[in-house]
């Protein structure tokens, strides 16, 4: 079993749509990273989370602590958000441990 | 002000050579972090350097080194390549202190493929 597993692995939608990526960890950690990658390779941060919720424009991400759960939410979705979504959880001052990925498809 | 900045960009290599990536970290950044991504996986840590010394390891076997250099610039070295080794190398430095907690700022990655 995987460290940190997300879900969906993949998700289409139209644009406009409301989408939720979801992320379970099962081990301790000093914070949860979302971050987006998008089919050059390059992976840009989105947010860090140690606790509540934190929202940049139509993006938004929460953290259950207690549940070790994290979700990454998505207004009015736009074909420019498709790309693949990765939640890491960031272990006790060590490495990142990463999710396989949410492939995100929106349609226009 | 610049980015975290890899070279190469892309490279192609033969089994049982040997490779070097580099890494630049954001100015001001004292810990760089390597990780590797196979096509379609997330990826995996290989080593976290902070002020020039290993804080960590992943499980990968002993072809792969790494060193920081004093100016925190970072090398990742592979030995005796195999076709397995052929994936998306990135590399990412967080703000001054150690990486827990702090954002993290990832390069675009050196793709090395192994024939």
């Amino acid at each position: 079993k995987n460290e940190v597993e997300q879900s969906p692995q993949n998700l289409t939608a139209q644009e406009g749509e409301f989408i939720t990526i979801n992320c379970s960890y099962s081990v301790g950690i000093s914070a949860l990273h979302w971050l987006q990658q998008h089919p050059g390779g390059g992976i840009v941060s989105l947010f860090m989370l140690s606790s509540g919720k934190k929202k940049h424009g139509r993006l938004i991400a929460t953290i259950n602590i207690q549940e070790k759960h994290s979700s990454l939410h998505i207004t009015a979705s736009h074909p420019r958000d498709s790309a693949v979504y990765i939640c890491a959880a960031d272990l006790l001052g060590s490495r990142l441990t990463f999710g396989e990925g949410t492939q995100l498809t929106v349609n226009p | 002000d610049a980015g975290v900045t890899q070279s190469p960009t892309h490279l192609i290599k033969t089994r049982g050579q040997h490779v070097t990536l580099r890494c630049s970290p954001i100015s001001g950044h004292k810990s760089v972090s390597w990780y590797q991504q196979v096509l379609g996986q997330g990826p995996q840590f290989i080593f976290q350097y902070y002020e020039k010394e290993e804080r960590g390891r992943g499980n990968f076997p002993d072809r792969f080194s790494a060193r920081q250099f004093p100016n925190y610039s970072s090398e990742l070295n592979v030995n005796a390549l195999l076709l397995g080794d052929s994936a998306l190398y990135l590399c990412a430095s967080s703000t001054p202190g150690q990486s827990s907690g702090n954002t993290i700022y990832f390069g675009e990655g050196s793709w090395l493929t192994v024939v």
